[in-house]
């Protein structure tokens, strides 16, 4: 069963923008990780956030988890039309092995 | 460069043949990982695998087999390939504690079953 939901299903900006993508989850996790895929081709971790930290930073992206809300969000900042791609949540159960994969924001970023 | 690779991009089939998917990863991770991936739908684990020999089952198991005789190595097996099949499916890799690791993904490979 899936765990993570990303909200909006689809995004589309301009260059230079923010881009801000949010994803729930359903039961308690060890960690959060976010993915990026091109059109196509496999996933690339992005960034992982452990369940005690609350914001992480790594170059333009900084992403955020509330626990008590089940919540994570991506921001990436200064987007460029490289950044165009579908981003993926994937959260782990505490006492599991695997990860859940969410259904992914597509992000347009128009030059 | 760390790398996981999978046999083939695009593969087609006709319905009822058995399918060999192969996925091999060159960083001595023992998870190893199979999900297909179908659109709205994200990414849903079929199988993976903590060790040699060993294996366990996803969330979408049904249908398929897998097989884990080299650590580097792990395939998908479609015994009876059926239309329904017809997805990307991606390989993954990650060291002992995949919770605490990010997961190294494959290329993909495109199964169109006719």
């Amino acid at each position: 069963s899936q765990q993570g939901e990303e909200d909006p299903q689809a995004l589309s900006i301009q260059e230079g923008e923010n881009a801000t993508m949010n994803c729930s989850y359903k039961t308690s996790i060890n960690n959060l990780q976010w993915y990026r895929q091109n059109s196509g081709r496999g996933l690339v971790h992005l960034i992982l956030i452990r369940s005690n930290e609350r914001e992480k930073h790594s170059g333009r992206l900084r992403v955020t988890l509330d626990t008590s809300k089940k919540s994570s969000s991506l921001l990436i900042t200064a987007s460029r039309a490289a950044d165009t791609a579908s981003y993926f949540c994937a959260t782990d159960e505490r006492t599991g092995n695997q990860f859940y994969f969410g259904t992914g924001t597509s992000l347009t970023v128009i030059p | 460069d760390v790398k996981v690779t999978q046999s083939s991009r695009y593969l087609v089939k006709r319905t009822g043949e058995k399918v060999f998917l192969e996925c091999v990863q060159d960083m001595d991770h023992e998870n190893m990982f199979w999900y297909r991936q179908d659109p709205g739908l994200g990414l849903r684990l079929i199988y993976f695998s903590y060790d040699v020999k060993m294996k366990e089952k996803g969330d979408i198991p049904e249908g398929y087999s897998v097989s884990r005789e080299k650590k580097e190595r792990f395939s998908l097996i479609l015994e009876s390939a059926s239309t329904n099949q017809t997805s990307m499916y991606l390989c993954a890799s990650s060291p002992r504690l995949a919770g605490n690791n990010e997961q190294f993904f494959g290329p993909g490979t495109r199964l169109t079953v006719l």
